[in-house]
């Protein structure tokens, strides 16, 4: 079975661009998360899809958005980038929203910003 | 304002025996816990969960402990083997949610 599906594996973007990250979940699974991992704030819930519809959101600016497509399929988006963004970005996915089932993950994108 | 908690970053043990790894929390509305296992340059590995109805799950080498009034969860790995090195995170959601929240996780390693 296919595990949960991230591209780019790396990108490297500079200050004030904007990038588009994807995420394929695994067959079946229809609730989407993301993270980012950095190393000084450790993993953090950056917000949740299922249904196409955004459940969750973290505590980051509205910089951060996403997407889910009717196929459960997600893309996380990021405008003006700062230097601050660069961290690995994971990418989860579970059978249903709602809690009680694991998430499973992505092997990540890693940005890169110069 | 850390919710969940891994006191110790690293850990150090002798192959065949006990790991016990500690995590401790201070949201008393986390109802669901997990057990994360992360190599370098991959995404977390799921390895076990509990629900805040039970004080233990096990599953293979693998069992989680829950204490609730103590808001501490541990989880061991008997017998610890070579290939279990890697970073462990504890993490918990409340209610209904599926937003996660991490521990900042704990290195172990596992000496032959």
């Amino acid at each position: 079975k296919a595990g949960v599906t991230q591209t780019p594996r790396y990108l490297i973007k500079t200050r004030g661009q904007q990038v588009t990250l994807s995420c394929s979940p695994i067959s079946g699974h229809r609730s989407v998360s993301w993270y980012q991992q950095t190393p000084g704030q450790g993993l953090q819930f950056l917000f949740e899809y299922f249904s196409e519809t955004q459940r969750n959101k973290g505590n980051f600016p509205g910089r951060f958005s996403g997407r889910q497509f009717s196929n459960s399929r997600s893309e996380m988006n990021v405008s003006t980038l700062e230097l601050g963004d660069s961290a690995l970005y994971l990418c989860a996915s579970s059978l249903e929203a709602g809690g009680g089932s694991p998430q499973h993950f992505g092997d990540g994108t890693r940005l890169s910003i110069l | 304002d850390q919710q969940v908690k891994q006191n110790s970053p690293s850990l150090s043990v002798q192959e065949g025996r006990i790991s016990i790894l500690n995590c401790d929390y201070t949201n008393s509305m986390f109802d669901y816990f997990l057990w994360y296992k992360k190599y370098p340059a991959e995404g977390p590995t799921f390895l076990i969960s509990i629900s805040s109805i039970k004080d233990k799950n096990e599953d293979g080498r693998f069992t989680v402990f829950l204490n609730k009034s103590a808001k501490h969860l541990s989880l061991h790995i008997v017998p610890s083997q070579p290939g279990d090195s890697a970073v462990y995170f504890c993490a918990a959601s409340e209610g209904g949610s599926e937003k996660l929240v991490f521990g900042k996780g704990t290195k172990l390693t596992v000496n032959p």
